[in-house]
């Protein structure tokens, strides 16, 4: 079946410029999650999504990032004057219902390159 | 705070030897340890887990056994596969938690 569909595949931008990238989670999965992966590091949690609601988003770096789950299904993580340091690799992930005993489902990610 | 750390790589192993990946991790209360890898061209997966002390996780051949007073959580097959070869990344959450806290991922190359 389909797994975790990511838009687009890579992205340049200029610095200074505002991105949305785009994640569709698997069909029916309530939970789904953003994670940023630096060049040689793990991923690292920007946000959780409980349904429509940001349940945790206590991994944002700063005001310039947000997202939004307008309907419970496909997010858009959003980032505003961009700056270098958010070049990295872009992960969402969902899972049935959240929590520990809910595997998650990754995409394979959006590169994000800023010039 | 909540952290990973796992054994640099890259590994590089010849067809049918043995596997160990190290991982040790620091935590506040009780985690859940997960194995993720991602295969080339594809996303992250979950390979095994184990949610409390002195569980084994296995998958595929693969086993870890969550070692409370070590800390540790290491990866281990005994007769590795090219198809193994990927990179490894360990990770915890905490109970309750709503994020995984990921190592910085160890790159394995099987050679035939």
């Amino acid at each position: 079946g389909a797994g975790v569909s990511q838009t687009p595949s890579n992205k340049v931008t200029e610095k200074g410029k505002y991105v949305e990238l785009r994640c569709d989670p698997i069909s029916g999965h309530t939970a789904l999650y953003w994670y940023r992966q630096s060049l040689g590091q793990g991923p690292e949690f920007l946000i959780y999504f409980q349904g429509t609601g940001a349940a945790d988003d206590s991994g944002l770096p700063n005001d310039r990032f947000f997202a939004v789950r307008p309907e419970g299904s496909v997010s858009t993580l959003k980032i505003q004057r961009t700056e270098r340091g958010d070049s990295a690799v872009y992960l969402c992930a969902s899972s049935i219902q959240g929590g520990n005993n809910s595997p998650l489902h990754f995409g394979n990610g959006t590169r994000l390159t800023v010039t | 705070g909540n952290s990973v750390t796992q054994m640099e790589g890259p590994v590089t192993l010849s067809e049918e030897a043995f596997l160990t990946i190290n991982c040790t991790y620091t935590a506040t209360g009780y985690p859940s340890l997960f194995w993720y890898v991602q295969y080339p061209g594809e996303g992250l997966q979950l390979l095994l887990k184990a949610t409390k002390a002195d569980d084994k996780g296995s998958n595929k051949g693969f086993e870890a056994t969550y070692r409370k007073e070590t800390t540790s959580f290491h990866l281990e097959k005994g007769s590795v596969q090219v198809s193994d070869s990927a990179v490894y990344f360990c990770a915890l959450t905490e109970t309750g938690a709503n994020n995984l806290f990921f190592g910085t991922g160890t790159r394995l190359t099987v050679i035939p």
